[in-house]
């Protein structure tokens, strides 16, 4: 499995942009990116997920270098209810590996 | 839909008793995952399931531990006999797998709270 290393934390203000990087350097031609977040006292919930080209959807926006050693996830406008731990996972099969994620925090 | 939907959602249980998690996966998904959360350890898959066949337990920490999964709809996680060590938050998702060697998105359920005293 790949390793990931992520910001132990970050902030952002309600509204603005949020942007979480990670570093994935060790992943293999075969593994997709994938982002789940957490919410406190919820289960994991998917946000979206890629393999080389960017992607977006109703959540989020993704960015993959074009090496694919690093990504971005992108929150184009926070809110309040997005403060949670954020895991950037590389996946190529059916398993999921978390590691210890970035807890966003969106302040007022 | 309903969702992945666990039982109890909470659990408080003395050091020694048989406790017992349900999970019924959502309607059409083929694929079930068990995982367990503490502070220290983060969150780790215990066992997952293909079509009702387990296809790796490696996670499971000990004989203690066991899983079934009777039928498209209902799994169960036992601990027997339980320890204070096994308190933590247990979650199970489900996929709708599409083959070996497929990346699927998986659905959590709320997880169940589990205390040992």
């Amino acid at each position: 499995d790949a390793k990931t290393t992520q910001p132990t934390s970050m902030d952002c203000a309600e509204g603005r942009a949020a942007n979480l990087p990670c570093n994935h350097s060790t992943i293999s031609g075969n593994e997709y990116v994938y982002w789940y977040r957490q919410i406190h006292s919820q289960g994991p919930q998917y946000i979206i997920h890629g393999l080389k080209n960017n992607e977006t959807n109703e959540m989020a926006s993704l960015i993959i270098t074009e090496d694919r050693k690093s990504s971005t996830l992108i929150l184009p406008h926070a809110t309040l209810r997005d403060t949670a731990v954020y895991y950037c996972i590389p996946q190529g099969a059916q398993k999921l590996v978390f590691g210890q994620g970035t807890r966003l925090t969106i302040n007022p | 839909d309903a969702g992945v939907i666990q039982s109890p959602r909470h659990e408080v249980t003395e050091m020694g008793q048989e406790v017992t998690l349900r999970c019924k996966p959502i309607s059409g998904h083929n694929s079930l995952f068990w995982y367990r959360q503490t502070m220290m350890r983060g969150l780790e898959l215990l066992i997952y399931f293909n079509n009702n066949v387990p296809i790796d337990d490696s996670g499971m920490p000990e004989d203690r531990f066991s899983a079934k999964m009777p039928n498209a709809s209902f799994s169960t996680l036992k601990i027997q006999p339980s320890e204070p060590r096994d308190s933590a938050v247990y979650f199970c998702a489900s996929s709708l797998a599409r083959g070996t060697g497929t990346t699927d998105t998986q659905y959590f359920g709320p997880g169940t709270r589990l205390t040992v005293l």
